[in-house]
């Protein structure tokens, strides 16, 4: 099995909403990532989870909460949104968090196409 | 920080070779990944170079030049199917995390 899954696959929501975003790999990665990505740019990291605790947060507001409860599932939890937080949010795992001696690719999943209203 | 620079589109012919450069400025270098993206779609991994050199990989390869900063990826025998966003991300020691840095893309259409 060399999938991410990410659910769901759209997502609607208003400022005020609570919402979550899914994530789930079963290849014993031990790392985890979330990115956003805007229209017609490159994926931005926003956390990395490795061997499940928070070891990176590239300085995300607070209204994005991040979880990971197991080593094969990752939450982005969200509360009270901005319009310009509509984007893709992509899942992606790798082996290992790349450190000083190697680098590991990472998989990604098909992502979570959000909206907010 | 890590400044990647890519072509922000190119087009080619189905049949023809294609070449897409990159090139970064960053300390403490660790490897540079290539990904392919279709619209709407997650990126795909295609290759990843550490030393330099040319790595084959059926219709793609890629190079790395370390001394130059410079990398490409060449697409033999294009396909149709082979439209898509082309994404350099490069992994250095600078800020500290290793994690790969993508650049902006660059949007490849291939035509009949």
């Amino acid at each position: 099995d060399t999938e991410v899954t990410q659910t769901p696959k759209h997502l609607v929501m208003g400022m005020t909403n609570k919402k979550s975003l899914k994530c789930e790999q079963h290849m014993g990665h031990r790392a985890m990532y979330w990115y956003k990505q805007k229209a017609k740019k490159p994926p931005e990291l926003m956390f990395v989870y490795s061997y499940e605790k928070l070891s990176i947060n590239e300085s995300v507001p607070s209204r994005f909460s991040p979880e990971c409860p197991n080593s094969s599932l990752l939450n982005l939890h969200l509360h009270a949104l901005q319009p310009e937080d509509s984007a893709l949010y992509l899942c992606a795992s790798s082996q290992e968090r790349t450190g000083g001696s190697s680098s590991y690719e990472q998989y990604f999943g098909p992502g979570t196409r959000l909206t907010v209203t | 920080g890590q400044n990647i620079d890519q072509p922000t589109e190119m087009t080619a012919t189905e049949g023809a070779i294609v070449q897409i450069n990159c090139t970064y400025q960053t300390s403490g270098f660790n490897g540079l990944f290539w990904y392919q993206q279709h619209a709407g779609e997650a990126p795909t991994f295609l290759s990843y170079n550490v030393l330099d050199g040319l790595e084959e990989k059926g219709r793609f390869s890629s190079f790395l030049s370390r001394s130059k900063g410079y990398s490409y990826l060449l697409l033999k025998e294009l396909q149709m199917k082979d439209s898509a966003s082309y994404l350099c991300a490069v992994s250095s020691s600078s800020g500290g995390s290793y994690i790969p840095t993508f650049g902006r893309g660059t949007s490849l259409i291939v035509h009949p």
